[in-house]
């Protein structure tokens, strides 16, 4: 139990592109979710939290209209990185939860290279 | 934010107990005590989670002192697989919001 998928796993984009990450809960409902950057060799910098039918909470520092986070239902949530810059090249992880006082579940993560 | 400290790497051989140890001296009487596991290019798997005392499953254990300003995860006998990102959470029981991923400790395993 407690699976948590992403797609796709790998995406390679030319730099202004938008990419779209899925997330989403295989077994059972997620009433949060969260979405992780991390970069080589470094630790998961937590990017904003999600909660189903409201709006991301973003970490400080994290551009909201760069990194679009929908949560529509209680089994999926997206990331879409907008205009996508070199700099923005890394490993994407999303977790989620049965609710805020619960466990996460991560993702195997998305790893996006930007050209 | 409940800050973790961890040693930043340990070695080990096959077959022997690994203990890692956390250091969090700011954890509020709610916090919970998250340790996770990640290996390249995967998302972090959940070990363990306990609040106070000692858990047990069927990977790990969980010391916890009195004070729980402290936390030792123990991995009995472990092999070349176990090698692998290890990470100390402290806050609810979600691990995340209240709390921030540390450092983590990277654990090699030897034969």
């Amino acid at each position: 139990g407690a699976v948590v998928s992403q797609h796709p796993s790998r995406v390679i984009c030319k730099s202004g592109t938008s990419v779209k990450i899925e997330c989403r809960s295989l077994d059972f409902q997620a009433t949060t979710m969260f979405w992780y950057r991390q970069f080589p060799k470094q630790s998961l910098m937590l990017m904003a939290t999600s909660n189903e039918g409201s709006k991301a909470t973003y970490e400080q520092g994290v551009e909201k209209d760069k990194f679009l986070i929908n949560h529509a239902s209680l089994t999926l949530s997206t990331l879409t990185v907008t205009s996508a810059h070199p700099e923005d090249s890394s490993f994407y992880i999303c977790s989620a939860s049965p609710g805020l006082q619960e466990t996460q579940y991560f993702g195997p993560g998305t790893r996006l290279l930007v050209l | 934010l409940a800050k973790t400290t961890q040693p930043i790497s340990m070695d080990s051989y096959e077959g022997q107990e690994v203990n890692i140890t956390c250091s969090h001296n700011n954890i509020a009487t709610n916090d919970y005590i998250t340790w996770y596991q990640q290996f390249p290019s995967q998302g972090p798997r959940f070990i363990i989670q306990g609040y106070k005392t000692k858990v047990t499953n069927e990977v790990a254990s969980l010391f916890i002192p009195a004070d729980r300003k402290s936390s030792t995860l123990s991995l009995p006998r472990v092999s070349l697989s176990d090698t692998a990102v290890y990470y100390c959470l402290v806050g609810d029981h979600s691990g995340a919001g209240k709390s921030t991923f540390g450092d983590g400790t990277t654990l090699t395993v030897k034969p």
